[in-house]
């Protein structure tokens, strides 16, 4: 069985501050994708970023950033130039490569909190 | 603005009545999804849905019941509920189920209170 581990249940971040997120994964597959999901208060869950694990280079999206670690199976979120909207819950997901039911695997969430 | 809504955006309900949370993607996806979110829990995945055809059900108490006309709606049918199915119900689709890797997006989500 996939399990995700957030291990930071609440992080704060001055804003235009950079942050980092830790997310750590157990599977046996090699092949998978990896997700960051963020969650305003609105609760609607947004992509943030996507990691295919046969890719070496690390995904970047604007001033979102991943350091992915397939051999330590770690898979961290770096925000730089912290913004009050990036306050959110922040979900690691961890997804099989596999045909039929594309199934997320989510982590307990990290809460961030941008202060001005 | 998101691709997939659901409605109602909050439910209240009683253990005896019967409701239903309905979800609609304008994303041109064949694939849709319920899951549930509950505090200090991952997200559950409940059922999963390819071309109109249920593929997955996670082990999921009967008192849930799904409904997919077509690929574009995704209806879930809730009666003689617990209080302990009081949590956010989120919707979702995806390209095809069938095909890897394809993400996941989300709606806002449905707040069930069962009192």
């Amino acid at each position: 069985a996939q399990t995700v581990t957030q291990s930071q249940p609440e992080m704060s971040v001055q804003e235009a501050e950079t942050v980092t997120l830790s997310c750590t994964y157990d599977t046996s597959e090699n092949n998978y994708y990896l997700f960051w999901y963020k969650q305003p208060p609105s609760r609607q869950m947004i992509l943030v970023i996507r990691q295919e694990a046969y890719k070496q280079q690390n995904a970047t999206e604007n001033r979102f950033s991943v350091n992915f670690q397939k051999a330590a199976k770690s898979f961290s979120l770096k925000i730089s130039d912290s913004q009050l909207g990036d306050t959110a819950m922040y979900f690691c997901a961890f997804m099989k490569l596999q045909t039929g039911a594309n199934n997320l695997f989510f982590g307990t969430g990290t809460r961030l909190t941008v202060i001005p | 603005e998101t691709g997939v809504t659901q409605t109602p955006r909050h439910l209240v309900m009683g253990m005896t009545n019967k409701k239903s949370l309905k979800c609609e993607q304008h994303l041109g996806h064949n694939a849709m999804y319920w899951y549930k979110q509950s505090a200090k829990k991952p997200l559950e995945l409940m059922f999963v849905y390819n071309f109109k055809e249920q593929t997955e059900n996670n082990s999921v108490p009967s008192r849930f019941s799904p409904e997919c006309p077509n690929s574009s709606h995704l209806f879930l049918h809730l009666h003689t509920l617990q209080p302990e199915d009081s949590a956010l119900y989120l919707c979702a689709s995806s390209r095809d189920s069938g095909t890897t890797g394809n993400t996941i997006y989300f709606g806002e989500g449905s707040w069930l209170t069962v009192v």
